[in-house]
């Protein structure tokens, strides 16, 4: 059974860092590309980043590019969103999700997700 | 502002049917594949169908999805209580950078 484990999330103050993870368990953890989807309170969902099975290969959407970092250790099977410079609009539920396939140069579905770790930037 | 767009509320009585529709384009919908997601109460969301009518191990035949040109739709029949959630549409589009998008999201109340 697939399972996402994020933690790291918390209260920061605006222009703060935090480093987000996520502990995967039940598949070959370096078959898939990994992703971290958010959701503001009352929100939709909005993807965020995503890296490469490899990790060679990353890409942000451009609300975070320049923010934020995905980057992955393969050998613990855990994923990491580092963010600087955070803003009020990056509160948010931040969710791990497994990609379908090993690159990111398209896409096809999320098939697993976590269970979400809540970031507040507030003074 | 998602370039899907979605219908922000449905409802629907017990046992019956709704239909949840995803409008998009040429660079989306029309050339991709469109996946939905269903998110209950204070849950994280779980994939429901994807590659436009597949349904994951798991999920009742109740669910349903469709595509047409550039619209995709979600059908559920048989509509119980727990069925009240909110339900996105998802695909990639072809014009944007990091191309995951979603819909805004359709409120379904039972």
């Amino acid at each position: 059974e697939v399972q996402l484990l994020e933690s790291g999330g918390g209260l920061i103050q605006p222009g703060g860092s935090l480093r987000l993870s996520c502990a995967a368990s039940g598949f070959t953890f370096s078959d898939y590309a990994m992703n971290w989807v958010r959701q503001a309170p009352g929100k939709g969902l909005e993807w965020v980043s995503i890296i490469s099975g490899s990790g060679g290969s990353t890409d942000d959407a451009d609300s975070v590019k320049g923010r934020f970092t995905i980057s992955r250790d393969n050998s613990k099977n855990m994923v990491f969103l580092h963010m600087n410079s955070l803003g009020a609009e990056d509160t948010a539920v931040y969710y791990c999700a497994k990609d379908r396939v090993n690159y990111i140069s398209s896409w096809y579905y999320f098939d697993n997700w976590g269970q979400g770790t809540l970031v507040t930037v507030s003074s | 502002q998602s370039v899907l767009t979605q219908p922000p509320s449905v409802s629907a009585a017990t046992g019956q049917k709704v239909t949840i529709s995803c409008s998009g384009s040429s660079s989306n919908i029309g050339n991709n594949y469109v996946s939905w997601y269903q998110q209950l109460p204070g849950t994280a969301p779980k994939l429901l169908i994807y590659d436009n009518d597949k349904r994951p191990s798991g999920i009742p035949a109740r669910f349903s999805g469709s595509k047409s040109g550039t619209s995709a739709s979600l059908g559920i029949t048989g509509l119980q209580t727990g069925d009240e959630a909110d339900y996105y549409c998802a695909t990639w589009d072809n014009t944007l950078s990091g191309g995951r998008v979603f819909g805004g999201g359709t409120k379904l109340t039972v």
